[in-house]
């Protein structure tokens, strides 16, 4: 079964702080990675793409490591409204579908 | 407006009865889908369709169906709901497979 592994948190960070957290993925097969964003009782929303060179965003910067088969997520200088659960996907190349992680939860305290 | 809609956005129903949640988009994709998110598992993919004559089950399709009616419509229903249906249900569209847009999700309750 393909899966995707993410520490649930949650992460208690102080606001302007620098956070980061990863995920696993067992399907080497998995072309194409994302980080999503979901607020409380909301539908989720694409972050960002993850490539393999990695790639920056404003404060979010993503990796992938192919060989270790694992994703992060790197977000400088916090804000309030980054509190949200951050989800890590995973696509296989070819197929439909995402294989979504579970989530981590992420609170920023003022 | 929204690009996704999703009715309706709660519903309460009691076991055995068979319920129709749906899905509408202006996004003009072809790719729609449908997942159920329960708190500790994850979102998990239930059904999805590639055009309006394309269905193909996903990881936890058994006890539901599906039904595209038009590029534009993708409906989901509950022949017989149980109480471990119980969850948000999310419809998402995509044009290429890659970034997925979802609906702002349907709560159901089955007591």
């Amino acid at each position: 079964r393909k899966e995707v592994e993410q520490d649930p948190g949650p992460f208690n960070v102080p606001e302007g702080a620098t956070v980061a957290f990863n995920c696993t993925y067992s399907n080497s097969a998995s072309q194409s990675f994302f980080w999503y964003r979901q607020d409380c009782r909301k539908e989720p929303k694409l972050l960002m793409s993850v490539y393999s060179s990695g790639n920056e965003d404003g404060r979010f910067t993503a990796q992938l490591n192919r060989a270790s088969q694992y994703i992060s997520l790197l977000i400088r200088d916090s804000k309030l409204s980054d509190s949200a659960t951050y989800l890590c996907v995973a696509r296989e190349g070819g197929a439909d579908g995402l294989t979504f992680g579970k989530g981590t939860h992420l609170i920023i305290q003022p | 407006d929204a690009d996704v809609t999703q009715t309706p956005r709660n519903r309460i129903t009691k076991t055995g009865k068979r319920i129709m949640l749906e899905c509408s988009q202006t996004k003009g994709h072809d790719r729609m889908y449908w997942y159920r998110q329960d708190p500790g598992l994850g979102l998990r993919l239930i059904y999805y369709s590639f055009d309006v004559k394309d269905i193909n089950k996903g990881e936890i399709s058994d006890g539901y169906s599906v039904s595209r009616q038009a590029q534009a419509k993708f409906s989901l229903s509950l022949e017989s709901a149980i109480p471990n249906q119980t969850a948000l249900y999310f419809c998402a569209t995509s044009a290429s497979g890659e970034t997925q847009y979802f609906g702002p999700g349907t709560r159901l309750l089955v007591l």
